[in-house]
């Protein structure tokens, strides 16, 4: 079984400074990959960044960066330079590769609020 | 647009009714999954297609609900007498296996939002 836990269900960020988002994750598979999702109040999905779990480096892509500790079982989503249109929901997910599975478990979200 | 596209965006419907969804994946990718997303939580994930085959579900798919995907292209969920608790998101997405088997990117569409009165 896999289980995601996003411990933070609100964050406030002044514009233009740096956010962590905490994401821990349980499971027993050996090759799992990470991910973050966007959800904006407009309800669509939109993929952030990917962690593999084998990968040796932390994932980053453009203001986004994944924070993986392995050991620790924590995947945190830092957003450099928040700006006023980051302001929405963010989830952490994962899946697992054992036997084929393709369910992807998400946490519960943490609602980010950017302030100008 | 090639994004993953959903329709209806928003069904209202009475108690019993039967209602259908339809997703249209991005063109080259042949995994498909359905997803329910209530009030304050994240996805739950429903089913899942390689192709037209369905080769997973969740024990949250009830008798009720069916889902499709007859050419292996486009899939629709159909929700059979509705019940107030189905009212929810409903999400699709889609992905392309990547070659030695890793963890391949789901690509989410705008969903359908579902309201059973």
């Amino acid at each position: 079984a896999q289980k995601i836990t996003q411990t933070q269900p609100g964050m406030f960020v002044q514009e233009k400074e740096a956010v962590t988002l905490d994401c821990t994750y349980d499971t027993s598979d050996q090759s799992y990959g990470l991910f973050w999702y966007k959800q904006p109040s407009s309800g669509e999905m939109i993929f952030l960044i990917y962690q593999g779990s084998y990968d040796e480096q932390n994932a980053t892509e453009g203001r986004y960066s994944l924070n993986f500790q392995k050991a620790r079982k924590s995947a945190n989503l830092v957003i450099s330079a928040s700006q006023l249109w980051d302001s929405a929901m963010y989830f952490c997910a994962m899946r697992g590769n054992s036997g084929g599975y393709q369910k992807v478990t998400f946490g519960t979200g943490t609602k980010l609020q950017v302030i100008p | 647009d090639t994004g993953v596209s959903q329709n209806p965006r928003h069904k209202i419907t009475k108690r019993g009714q039967n209602v259908t969804f339809r997703c249209d994946p991005i063109s080259e990718h042949n995994r498909l999954y359905w997803y329910r997303q209530t009030l304050g939580q994240g996805p739950e994930f429903l089913t899942y297609f390689q192709n037209e085959a369905q080769l997973e579900k969740s024990r949250l798919l009830s008798d009720r609900f069916s889902a499709e995907r007859p050419k292996g292209s486009f899939s629709t969920l159909e929700i059979q007498r509705t019940e107030q608790g189905d009212s929810a998101m409903y999400l699709c997405a889609s992905s392309f296996p990547l070659a030695g088997g890793g963890t391949d990117t789901q690509y989410f569409g705008p969903g359908t939002r579902l309201t059973v009165l």
